[in-house]
């Protein structure tokens, strides 16, 4: 039972133009999202994040947006660039007791053509 | 500053072996964090340590055990390996993991370590 589904494995991008990455979850405990970037034989690293009492952070060419009543998220990259092909992993964070828990989605990836 | 670094990088083992990865950060992190990597079935958590001298189960901790030896290493042990546990193990921290202020910080990953059981 998948509480963070990114539902399009894979997707391919001209360069300059806009990627955009979809993730959905089930449970409204979410109340931070996370995305990473994964390049092959890499550990992911951290991209940008988004509290729940917010529905947009920007930090450069990347956009999260959120859409609480839909349980939608989603990362845009303006404009796409070659070096931006890898996995992008979405990310949800809830309070588990005194710690919180971070659910992992998937992954979807991004490959940008020159 | 080297963040987080993983060894090995590649290992095979026999079923029944027994091996200890490790995993140390540099970045003064109170928590650290073990997590497996299968196809199709993203990050799993199996076990963390939110502060040094604590340890606890995450999402798939059967069959691992592991050790805080101090603020900077968490290693992880698979004491007789199967090969249900063929997989890419990566090692992550963060500043402050939860906690009761429940603050979420992002989690640096080392680069993974590839195991294969037989």
């Amino acid at each position: 039972d998948q509480q963070v589904k990114q539902n399009s494995p894979s997707l391919s991008v001209q360069e300059g133009r806009i990627s955009i990455l979809n993730c959905d979850y089930t449970n409204s405990m979410f109340d931070y999202f996370l995305w990473y970037k994964k390049y092959p034989a890499e550990g992911p690293t951290f991209l940008i994040s988004i509290s729940s009492i917010k529905d947009k952070n920007e930090d450069g060419r990347f956009t999260v947006f959120l859409n609480k009543s839909a349980k939608h998220l989603s990362l845009h990259i303006v404009p796409s660039q070659p070096g931006d092909s890898a996995v992008y992993f979405c990310a949800a964070s809830a309070r588990a007791g005194n710690n919180r828990k971070l659910i992992w989605g998937l992954g979807t990836s991004l490959a940008v053509n020159p | 500053n080297a963040g987080v670094t993983q060894t090995p990088k590649f290992q095979v083992l026999k079923t029944g072996q027994s091996m200890t990865l490790q995993c140390a950060q540099d970045m003064n992190h109170n928590s650290m964090y073990w997590y497996r990597q299968d196809p199709g079935m993203g990050l799993r958590l199996i076990y963390y340590s939110a502060s040094e001298g604590t340890t606890d189960k995450g999402e798939v901790p059967n069959g691992y055990n592991v050790s805080r030896l101090n603020k900077r290493e968490f290693s992880l042990r698979l004491e007789s390996a199967a090969p249900s546990q063929t997989s890419v193990y990566f090692c992550a921290s963060s500043k402050i993991g939860g906690g009761l202020g429940g603050t979420v910080n992002e989690q640096f990953f080392g680069p993974g370590t590839r195991l294969t059981v037989l």
